[in-house]
């Protein structure tokens, strides 16, 4: 089993819609939850993380986890057609490490 | 503040020939990252160093790969003999202070390997 599994999509919605993403992950230790963005030909930039469980919100974007059921989520609300772009999960997997889910393919057609 | 920088961003090579890589931190992080995305799959952690000292080479598939951070500042990423599962996005990342939650990428250099 993968320690973070993610469906790549893609996902295509309209303008306006609400999004939600999901990751599932195995491996309980270390607690750093994060997303990434990753628009094409660019690296991955950090969109939010969230510390051991609970929500977190930021402006349209809303990051929750679950640990007793190791989900994690990423949740845009009035998604833009610019929100088009390959969302990542990940967690830290050692002291600097992470690690990382395949990535969902974000449509956001206008 | 200038970002991660990689180059060069796109290298297509022969199987057998050699490729380096380079990667240009943020000024002043001591915490430079190597990952690689091979086509299908997620992106991997290669190594890590602090400064100039590797700290974490634990995801280097192999041998035929060697990193290297001369005086804790740009980082060089050598592949000798690339192999055709060599290619793929290799990305760098530098940070600062909490590691977990303060990586900066870089847009990567797509190898492909023939």
């Amino acid at each position: 089993q993968k320690e973070v599994e993610q469906d790549p999509g893609p996902l295509s919605v309209p303008e306006g819609a609400i999004v939600s993403l999901n990751c599932t992950y195995s491996n309980s230790a270390f607690q750093y939850f994060m997303w990434y963005r990753q628009y094409s030909r660019k690296g991955p930039e950090l969109l939010m993380y969230t510390y051991s469980s609970g929500n977190k919100e930021d402006g349209r974007f809303t990051a929750q986890v679950d640990k007793s059921s190791k989900y994690i989520s990423l949740f845009i609300r009035d998604s833009q057609p610019s929100d088009s772009a390959t969302y990542l999960c990940a967690k830290n997997s050692g002291y600097s490490t992470l690690t990382f889910g395949k990535g969902t393919m974000l449509l956001v057609s206008p | 503040e200038a970002g991660v920088t990689q180059f060069p961003s796109h290298s297509v090579i022969e199987k057998g020939q050699t490729v380096t890589l380079r990667c240009d931190p943020i000024s002043g992080h001591d915490n430079l990252y190597w990952y690689r995305r091979v086509m299908g799959k997620e992106i991997k952690f290669l190594l890590h160093f602090v400064k100039e000292s590797k700290q974490d080479e634990s995801g280097m598939p192999n041998n035929r790969f060697l990193a290297e951070r001369t005086g804790g500042t740009y980082s060089t990423l050598k592949v000798q003999p690339a192999e055709l599962e060599d290619s793929g996005v290799y990305f760098c990342a530098s940070s600062q202070g909490q590691v977990e939650i303060g990586y900066t990428f870089g847009s990567g250099t797509r190898l492909t390997v023939v």
